[in-house]
């Protein structure tokens, strides 16, 4: 069964401080992993998105990591910032054979705060 | 920036009735989607639209909806006869090809009374 699980379910630190996010998944094949970022009543905004060749991405304070072997991806922030606050959403992509269109596997999230 | 955008923003509806829920894509994409996120739980895929026939769908994605791309710039989907857990935040999103990043709305939120 194709599943994306996140942890923890939820994270505060505070302003400044570095935190990383964990995502596991079972989906197969796999095409690409995606990580969002989800402001509350908002949709889901992309950060970075890695094949299976890539092994890490960074955007601005935002890295991932993706081990394709073990089928584990993490999302490092550094230097938090109050507009960090958002649900933080490990996605994952199914290939499917003969078509470009892949099917979209959501993590729940890891809810992270930043507080002052 | 081009960006989807959806309306309504929110919409309450009685249970049994019909809702269509409106998106506009971003104009050079080729493929759609909706999804929908119930309170507090994941979101989840319902339905891929390309080439104006539906790709793959979701099994909740059952008789009650349907969706349609009545002119070269909206995208809707419908919900024949609404139910108590049809309530939930539904996402349109739009990409250009099939690898390519999904950029999605900013939401309809339905609540289903």
């Amino acid at each position: 069964k194709n599943q994306v699980e996140q942890s923890p379910q939820s994270l505060i630190i505070l302003e400044g401080k570095n935190c990383t996010l964990q995502c596991n998944y079972t989906v197969s094949p796999f095409s690409n992993l995606r990580w969002y970022k989800q402001d509350t009543g908002r949709g889901p905004v992309s950060l970075t998105i890695m094949t299976f060749s890539e092994n890490t991405k960074s955007n601005g304070r935002y890295t991932a990591t993706l081990d394709a072997d073990t089928k584990q991806s993490s999302l490092h922030i550094t230097a938090s910032q109050l507009s960090d606050s958002a649900s933080y959403i490990c996605v994952v992509s199914a290939s499917r054979r003969g078509s470009t269109l892949g099917r979209l596997y959501f993590g729940r999230g890891t809810q992270l705060t930043v507080w002052p | 920036e081009p960006e989807v955008t959806q309306t309504p923003s929110h919409q309450v509806t009685q249970m049994g009735q019909e809702v269509i829920l409106r998106c506009v894509p971003i104009s050079n994409h080729l493929y759609f989607y909706w999804y929908r996120q119930i309170l507090g739980q994941k979101v989840e895929f319902l339905v891929s639209f390309y080439n104006n026939e539906i790709s793959e769908k979701s099994e909740i994605f059952d008789d009650q909806f349907s969706v349609e791309r009545p002119d070269g710039s909206n995208f809707t989907l419908k919900i024949r006869s609404t139910k108590l857990e049809d309530s939930a935040m539904y996402f349109c999103a739009s990409r250009t090809s099939g690898r390519e990043t999904q950029y999605f709305g900013p939401g309809t939120r339905l609540l289903v009374l």
